[in-house]
Protein backbone atom coordinates (compact mmCIF):
# COMPACT_ATOMS: atom_id res chain seq x y z
CA UNK A 1 0.00 0.00 0.00
CA UNK A 2 0.84 3.57 -0.66
CA UNK A 3 1.32 5.28 2.57
CA UNK A 4 0.31 9.06 2.46
CA UNK A 5 1.62 11.60 5.37
CA UNK A 6 0.58 15.12 6.15
CA UNK A 7 2.54 17.68 7.83
CA UNK A 8 1.24 19.46 10.36
CA UNK A 9 -1.68 17.76 11.59
CA UNK A 10 -2.97 21.18 13.46
CA UNK A 11 -2.15 24.10 11.56
CA UNK A 12 -3.18 27.46 13.46
CA UNK A 13 -3.55 30.54 11.48
CA UNK A 14 -5.15 34.13 10.96
CA UNK A 15 -7.20 35.41 8.26
CA UNK A 16 -5.11 36.46 5.48
CA UNK A 17 -1.79 34.40 6.57
CA UNK A 18 -0.46 32.65 3.40
CA UNK A 19 -0.73 28.56 4.91
CA UNK A 20 1.19 25.69 2.96
CA UNK A 21 0.25 22.51 3.93
CA UNK A 22 2.74 19.14 2.79
CA UNK A 23 1.79 15.55 2.03
CA UNK A 24 4.59 12.78 1.26
CA UNK A 25 3.94 9.49 -0.47
CA UNK A 26 5.34 6.60 0.61
CA UNK A 27 6.16 5.27 -3.03
CA UNK A 28 6.38 8.05 -6.71
CA UNK A 29 2.53 8.54 -7.52
CA UNK A 30 3.87 10.86 -10.22
CA UNK A 31 0.79 13.88 -10.40
CA UNK A 32 -1.90 11.70 -9.51
CA UNK A 33 -2.85 13.17 -6.28
CA UNK A 34 -5.71 15.17 -5.49
CA UNK A 35 -6.72 17.40 -2.43
CA UNK A 36 -9.98 17.81 -0.56
CA UNK A 37 -11.66 19.88 1.97
CA UNK A 38 -13.52 19.08 4.50
CA UNK A 39 -16.06 21.12 7.46
CA UNK A 40 -17.75 19.41 10.53
CA UNK A 41 -20.90 16.96 9.49
CA UNK A 42 -20.09 17.96 5.47
CA UNK A 43 -19.01 15.62 2.55
CA UNK A 44 -15.26 16.45 1.33
CA UNK A 45 -15.02 18.75 -1.57
CA UNK A 46 -12.88 17.99 -4.23
CA UNK A 47 -10.28 21.23 -4.42
CA UNK A 48 -7.25 20.28 -6.66
CA UNK A 49 -6.79 17.19 -8.78
CA UNK A 50 -3.69 16.05 -10.83
CA UNK A 51 -1.71 17.59 -8.31
CA UNK A 52 -2.40 21.02 -9.67
CA UNK A 53 -5.20 21.11 -11.36
CA UNK A 54 -8.21 23.53 -9.79
CA UNK A 55 -11.30 22.12 -9.61
CA UNK A 56 -14.38 23.91 -10.89
CA UNK A 57 -15.44 26.54 -8.86
CA UNK A 58 -13.11 26.54 -6.35
CA UNK A 59 -11.24 30.18 -5.66
CA UNK A 60 -7.68 30.76 -7.06
CA UNK A 61 -6.28 31.39 -3.69
CA UNK A 62 -5.53 27.58 -3.66
CA UNK A 63 -2.78 26.18 -5.44
CA UNK A 64 -1.48 22.78 -5.61
CA UNK A 65 2.23 21.52 -6.72
CA UNK A 66 4.67 18.57 -6.89
CA UNK A 67 5.87 15.64 -8.66
CA UNK A 68 6.73 11.92 -6.94
CA UNK A 69 6.51 11.83 -3.29
CA UNK A 70 6.46 15.63 -2.32
CA UNK A 71 3.27 17.49 -2.70
CA UNK A 72 1.99 20.86 -0.91
CA UNK A 73 -1.29 22.76 -0.97
CA UNK A 74 -1.29 26.42 -0.45
CA UNK A 75 -3.70 28.97 0.63
CA UNK A 76 -2.54 31.99 -0.48
CA UNK A 77 -4.54 34.65 1.50
CA UNK A 78 -6.93 32.65 4.20
CA UNK A 79 -9.97 33.61 4.32
CA UNK A 80 -12.94 32.68 7.41
CA UNK A 81 -14.60 30.01 4.82
CA UNK A 82 -11.09 28.59 4.31
CA UNK A 83 -11.12 26.92 8.28
CA UNK A 84 -11.56 23.48 7.72
CA UNK A 85 -9.76 20.34 7.37
CA UNK A 86 -7.86 19.25 4.14
CA UNK A 87 -7.03 15.83 3.23
CA UNK A 88 -4.46 15.03 0.37
CA UNK A 89 -5.24 11.91 -1.74
CA UNK A 90 -2.99 9.24 -4.19
CA UNK A 91 -5.03 7.40 -6.84
CA UNK A 92 -1.99 6.01 -8.56
CA UNK A 93 -2.59 2.80 -6.75
CA UNK A 94 -5.96 2.49 -5.64
CA UNK A 95 -6.86 5.34 -3.46
CA UNK A 96 -5.36 6.60 0.22
CA UNK A 97 -5.46 9.29 1.64
CA UNK A 98 -3.77 11.07 4.06
CA UNK A 99 -4.38 11.81 7.76
CA UNK A 100 -6.00 15.20 6.98
CA UNK A 101 -4.48 18.47 8.05
CA UNK A 102 -6.96 20.89 10.78
CA UNK A 103 -6.64 24.37 10.11
CA UNK A 104 -7.86 26.52 13.08
CA UNK A 105 -8.41 30.00 14.31
CA UNK B 1 -27.00 19.95 -10.95
CA UNK B 2 -24.45 16.62 -10.24
CA UNK B 3 -25.75 14.93 -7.09
CA UNK B 4 -25.16 11.78 -4.89
CA UNK B 5 -27.55 11.61 -2.41
CA UNK B 6 -27.61 8.93 0.38
CA UNK B 7 -30.01 7.57 2.67
CA UNK B 8 -30.44 8.32 6.52
CA UNK B 9 -28.70 7.27 9.85
CA UNK B 10 -29.26 3.37 10.32
CA UNK B 11 -28.75 1.55 13.53
CA UNK B 12 -28.04 -2.22 13.49
CA UNK B 13 -27.09 -5.36 15.30
CA UNK B 14 -24.13 -6.86 15.30
CA UNK B 15 -24.42 -9.86 12.63
CA UNK B 16 -27.16 -7.81 10.49
CA UNK B 17 -27.44 -7.31 7.02
CA UNK B 18 -27.35 -4.18 5.46
CA UNK B 19 -27.36 -1.93 1.82
CA UNK B 20 -26.98 1.63 1.72
CA UNK B 21 -27.80 3.13 -1.41
CA UNK B 22 -26.10 6.19 -3.38
CA UNK B 23 -28.53 7.63 -6.17
CA UNK B 24 -27.00 9.69 -9.23
CA UNK B 25 -28.66 12.62 -10.74
CA UNK B 26 -28.17 15.48 -13.20
CA UNK B 27 -25.56 13.75 -15.01
CA UNK B 28 -25.51 10.96 -17.51
CA UNK B 29 -24.89 7.65 -14.63
CA UNK B 30 -23.18 5.09 -16.60
CA UNK B 31 -20.56 7.81 -18.25
CA UNK B 32 -18.75 7.66 -14.74
CA UNK B 33 -17.85 5.27 -11.58
CA UNK B 34 -18.69 5.16 -8.07
CA UNK B 35 -16.20 4.75 -5.04
CA UNK B 36 -17.31 4.36 -1.57
CA UNK B 37 -15.24 5.56 1.36
CA UNK B 38 -15.24 4.98 5.27
CA UNK B 39 -14.71 7.71 7.80
CA UNK B 40 -14.45 6.57 11.26
CA UNK B 41 -14.63 8.56 14.17
CA UNK B 42 -11.04 10.59 14.35
CA UNK B 43 -11.67 12.02 10.56
CA UNK B 44 -9.17 9.45 9.09
CA UNK B 45 -10.73 8.27 5.67
CA UNK B 46 -10.56 5.19 3.75
CA UNK B 47 -11.05 4.07 0.41
CA UNK B 48 -13.39 0.60 0.18
CA UNK B 49 -13.76 0.33 -3.33
CA UNK B 50 -15.12 1.27 -7.09
CA UNK B 51 -17.87 0.08 -9.47
CA UNK B 52 -17.79 1.33 -12.70
CA UNK B 53 -21.81 2.04 -13.53
CA UNK B 54 -22.69 -0.36 -16.12
CA UNK B 55 -21.81 -2.70 -13.88
CA UNK B 56 -19.30 -4.37 -15.33
CA UNK B 57 -16.52 -4.02 -13.24
CA UNK B 58 -15.56 -3.90 -9.38
CA UNK B 59 -12.53 -3.03 -7.92
CA UNK B 60 -11.81 -2.92 -3.96
CA UNK B 61 -9.36 -2.10 -1.39
CA UNK B 62 -7.63 -5.35 0.51
CA UNK B 63 -8.83 -4.24 3.82
CA UNK B 64 -12.35 -4.70 2.44
CA UNK B 65 -12.22 -7.58 0.16
CA UNK B 66 -14.83 -10.03 1.32
CA UNK B 67 -16.51 -7.57 3.66
CA UNK B 68 -18.62 -6.02 1.58
CA UNK B 69 -19.98 -6.24 -1.65
CA UNK B 70 -20.62 -3.03 -3.90
CA UNK B 71 -23.19 -3.28 -6.64
CA UNK B 72 -25.08 -1.09 -8.74
CA UNK B 73 -28.59 -0.53 -10.66
CA UNK B 74 -28.22 1.60 -13.88
CA UNK B 75 -32.04 1.34 -14.55
CA UNK B 76 -32.53 3.39 -11.45
CA UNK B 77 -29.08 5.57 -11.13
CA UNK B 78 -28.47 3.78 -8.06
CA UNK B 79 -25.25 2.17 -5.94
CA UNK B 80 -24.84 0.26 -3.02
CA UNK B 81 -22.67 -0.66 -0.38
CA UNK B 82 -23.55 -4.19 1.43
CA UNK B 83 -23.09 -5.75 4.44
CA UNK B 84 -23.92 -9.57 5.07
CA UNK B 85 -22.66 -9.65 8.70
CA UNK B 86 -22.04 -6.39 10.68
CA UNK B 87 -19.30 -5.39 13.48
CA UNK B 88 -19.15 -3.19 15.87
CA UNK B 89 -16.36 -2.16 14.35
CA UNK B 90 -18.30 -0.99 10.98
CA UNK B 91 -19.71 2.31 12.95
CA UNK B 92 -18.45 4.60 10.93
CA UNK B 93 -19.93 7.18 8.01
CA UNK B 94 -20.26 5.92 4.84
CA UNK B 95 -19.67 8.43 1.54
CA UNK B 96 -20.19 7.65 -2.16
CA UNK B 97 -18.35 9.39 -4.76
CA UNK B 98 -18.11 9.59 -8.49
CA UNK B 99 -15.20 9.63 -10.36
CA UNK B 100 -15.03 9.70 -14.28
CA UNK B 101 -12.31 6.31 -14.81
CA UNK B 102 -11.47 3.83 -12.71
CA UNK B 103 -7.97 5.91 -11.14
CA UNK B 104 -9.32 9.28 -10.84
CA UNK B 105 -9.70 12.18 -8.84
CA UNK B 106 -12.94 11.75 -6.40
CA UNK B 107 -15.10 14.85 -8.40
CA UNK B 108 -18.69 14.96 -6.77
CA UNK B 109 -19.52 13.54 -3.03
CA UNK B 110 -22.79 12.15 -1.74
CA UNK B 111 -24.05 14.05 2.45
CA UNK B 112 -22.54 10.45 4.16
CA UNK B 113 -24.96 8.10 5.35
CA UNK B 114 -23.82 7.01 9.14
CA UNK B 115 -23.94 3.32 9.95
CA UNK B 116 -24.25 2.56 14.20
CA UNK B 117 -23.92 -1.45 14.75
CA UNK B 118 -24.53 -1.87 18.36
CA UNK B 119 -25.78 -4.80 20.62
Amino acid sequence: DIQMTQSPSTLSASVGDRVTITCRASQSVSTWLAWYQQKPGKAPKLLIYVASTLASGVPSRFSGSGSGTEFTLTISSLQPDDFATYFCQQYSSYRTFGQGTKVEI
Amino acid sequence: EVQLVQSGAEVKKPGESLEIPCKGSGYRFTSYWISWVRQMPGDVLEWMGTIDSSGSYTDYSPSFQGHVTISVDKSISTAYLQWSGLKASDTAMYYCARHPSRSSHLDYWGQGTLVTVSS
